[in-house]
């Protein structure tokens, strides 16, 4: 089994809908991490979260939401999509000293 | 602030041809550095790493030095082959509890036969 799971991997969805993005992990690392991957511009940080008590905004923030339900899951929430959301999301994890990122394979998801 | 800056792609090389990808950085304290692999279709992968100044990373060929004083990290190949086409990524974590990942853009490599 992968060390990192997102679920879905691909997803379409209409411009205005709710949608969440999963992710699990079984490292038993505390810290884990969104990034959303678009051509050029490499992977952007939307959210970490150090333990399950601590959420940060990265760099990219605004339209999206997270929660960490537990040590193993971090979910993304978009509120309402819009298409300039469209991009390969991922998800990862550290120990607590970076010394490695483990990242899930990605979800796909286009807002039509 | 921390940052990475990477090779703009994308680089097409014959099978065989050595490989330079250029990643400089900017950080504060002394970062890791890394290099990421992502094959199509999949997430990334880690492929190297060092610590700290001097230490060379290395792993399937490929070798990158930790270089302070010119705040590089390159990747290099030897000898480069279809199996190698991928995008690599370079990437620091800065020293510190706070730490976090910062990403350069990547650089798409093809490897012709």
């Amino acid at each position: 089994d992968a060390d990192v799971t997102q679920t879905p991997r691909n997803r379409i969805t209409k411009t205005g809908k709710r949608i969440m993005l999963e992710c699990s992990q079984t490292k038993g690392h505390d810290r884990m991490y969104w990034y959303r991957q678009d051509p050029g511009l490499g992977l952007r940080l939307i959210y970490y979260s150090f333990d399950v008590k601590d959420i940060n905004k990265g760099e990219i923030s605004d339209g999206y939401s997270v929660s960490r339900q537990a040590q193993a899951k971090f979910s993304l929430s978009l509120e309402s999509a819009i298409p300039n959301q469209t991009a390969l999301y991922f998800c990862a994890t550290s120990d607590q000293q970076g010394t490695e990122a483990f990242f899930g394979q990605g979800t796909r998801l286009t807002v039509v | 602030g921390n940052s990475v800056t990477q090779m703009e792609g994308p680089v097409t090389l014959s099978e065989e041809a050595f490989l330079t990808i250029n990643c400089t950085y900017t950080a504060t304290g002394y970062p890791s550095l890394f290099w990421y692999v992502q094959y199509p279709g999949e997430g990334l992968q880690l492929l190297l790493k060092a610590t700290k100044a001097d230490d060379k990373g290395s792993n399937k060929g490929f070798e990158a030095t930790y270089r302070k004083e010119t705040t590089s990290f390159h990747l290099e190949k030897g000898s480069v082959q279809v199996s190698d086409s991928a995008v690599y990524f370079c990437a620091l974590s800065p020293s510190g509890s706070g730490n976090q990942f910062y990403f350069g853009t990547g650089t798409s490599l093809t490897v012709i036969p």
